[in-house]
């Protein structure tokens, strides 16, 4: 079953805007990972946050984690066409268990 | 250097019969993952190899659900007697060990 939930389901936005996605988790979590899908290129990891971590960068990625708050936000600046995707955000449990859980997904258009 | 690799990339099969489903995993990697991903979720767990150790199966639906590594490399998932609740895609992904997970393009299973 899903470790989780993202919300929104669906976010569609002008190219140029800010998009935030959001997901949330139920158990504790050694880190959580962001991935993307789409058709042309399969599931292509983004970024990991561990749980000791709050905030991390990468390009015009910004990840936050509330571990109190068993929740996590994908920021995507200055979006572009290329973005559209589905995005979901995975757990990874505790030590010495590294199989993912992910979340539902959330669907992002990007309108040129 | 090469990613994950899987074949096929496609199967229909008609109903009770077996399928296999093979994995190249990026060279060098330790840990591989099997995920069943249905339409519009996110993918789940079925199973984890540590070299040709399988350490979970708990993700395995049923006893029909079988999958190997016998040299610590490539791995080989086998359903047999397929059911209709059996289509979906399969992903395989491989890592080092606590690092990030690396995705083939999945075989998208049909059951008829």
């Amino acid at each position: 079953s899903q470790q989780g939930e993202e919300d929104p389901q669906a976010l569609s936005i002008q190219e140029g805007e800010n998009a935030t996605m959001n997901c949330s988790y139920k158990t504790s979590i050694n880190n959580l990972q962001w991935y993307r899908q789409n058709s042309g290129r399969g599931l292509v990891h983004l970024i990991l946050i561990r749980s000791n971590e709050r905030e991390k960068h990468s390009g015009r990625l910004r990840v936050t984690l509330d571990t109190s708050k068993k929740s996590s936000s994908l920021l995507i600046t200055a979006s572009r066409a290329a973005d559209t995707a589905s995005y979901f955000c995975a757990t990874e449990g505790d030590f010495g268990n590294e199989k993912l859980t992910f979340g539902t997904g959330t669907r992002l258009t990007i309108i040129p | 250097g090469a990613g994950v690799s899987q074949s096929p990339r496609y199967k229909v099969a008609k109903r009770g019969q077996d399928v296999a489903l093979r994995c190249d995993p990026i060279s060098g990697h330790v840990s591989l993952f099997w995920y069943q991903q249905a339409l519009g979720q996110g993918p789940e767990f079925l199973t984890y190899f540590q070299n040709e150790a399988q350490l979970d199966k708990s993700g395995l639906p049923s006893d029909r659900f079988f999958a190997e590594r016998p040299e610590g490399s490539v791995s080989t998932l086998k359903i047999q007697r397929t059911q209709q609740e059996d289509s979906a895609v399969y992903l395989c992904a491989s890592s080092l060990v606590l690092y990030e997970q690396y995705f083939g393009p999945g075989t998208r299973l049909t059951v008829t």
